[in-house]
């Protein structure tokens, strides 16, 4: 069965800091690697996706994260953020046997002052 | 990108009763939705995959007597929690995608409270 792993509970940063979200997963085969995010009272946004090829994918609003396949990782990273950045962050998996539904990390909340 | 809406945003019912949670897809036709369960503070937890035409596929350990999932259309699941309880309480939420693109859109989520 997949699994995914956040292990960032709650992040709290300054504004202009660099942020790295980590994200691992557990399946052996091939996967969909996604990126989510929820706005306080809103629902979920995709950010990002990697399904295959350049495992650098740049996102929406700044982000970027990087499939590094020998890790079975998919971190999250922004060089700078903002106060508007802050969020829950969603890492999600999909794959296997054609199986489209996801599998979602417990997620990181990140709150960044001003 | 493609739309998925919920309705009702937000229920309140008393102990016992059936409360009815619909999900569409407004620009596109969905052969399968997906309901997840997200309690505060928590991650999204599937409960099902709702199929157009045929008998939902359920998760273990959900009750598919008392999460009733009705997929008649192209563009309409319906999620119906039987006789509900303080329990069943959470913040459900579908979702649903474009056959063949890999990404998948969510709904607005349905606040249920329990009394």
């Amino acid at each position: 069965a997949q699994s995914v792993s956040q292990h960032n509970h709650h992040v709290i940063l300054s504004e202009a800091a660099s942020l790295e979200l980590g994200c691992n997963y557990s399946y052996g085969g091939t996967v969909n690697l996604f990126w989510y995010v929820q706005y306080p009272g809103q629902h979920l946004q995709l950010l990002l996706k990697y399904f295959s090829g350049d495992p650098l994918v740049k996102g929406i609003k700044g982000f970027e994260a990087e499939f590094i396949k020998s890790k079975f990782s998919f971190n999250l990273r922004k060089p700078s953020v903002q106060w508007s950045d802050t969020a829950e962050y969603f890492c999600a998996v999909n794959g296997g046997t054609g199986r489209r539904a996801l599998t979602f990390g417990s997620g990181t909340r990140l709150q960044v002052q001003p | 990108g493609a739309v998925v809406s919920q309705h009702p945003s937000w229920v309140i019912c008393k102990s016992g009763t059936s409360v009815k949670i619909e999900c569409r897809s407004l620009d596109f036709q969905a052969t399968t939705m997906f309901w997840y369960r997200q309690f505060p503070k928590q991650s999204l937890m599937l409960m099902a995959t709702s199929n157009e035409g045929s008998k939902a596929t359920y998760e273990q350990g959900v009750e598919k007597d008392k999460f009733l999932i009705n997929h008649a259309s192209l563009t309409l699941s319906t999620l119906t929690v039987t006789s509900a309880h303080p329990e069943d309480s959470s913040f459900y939420i579908c979702s649903s995608g474009v056959p063949g693109t890999g990404e998948l859109f969510f709904g607005e989520g349905s606040r249920l409270t329990v009394l």
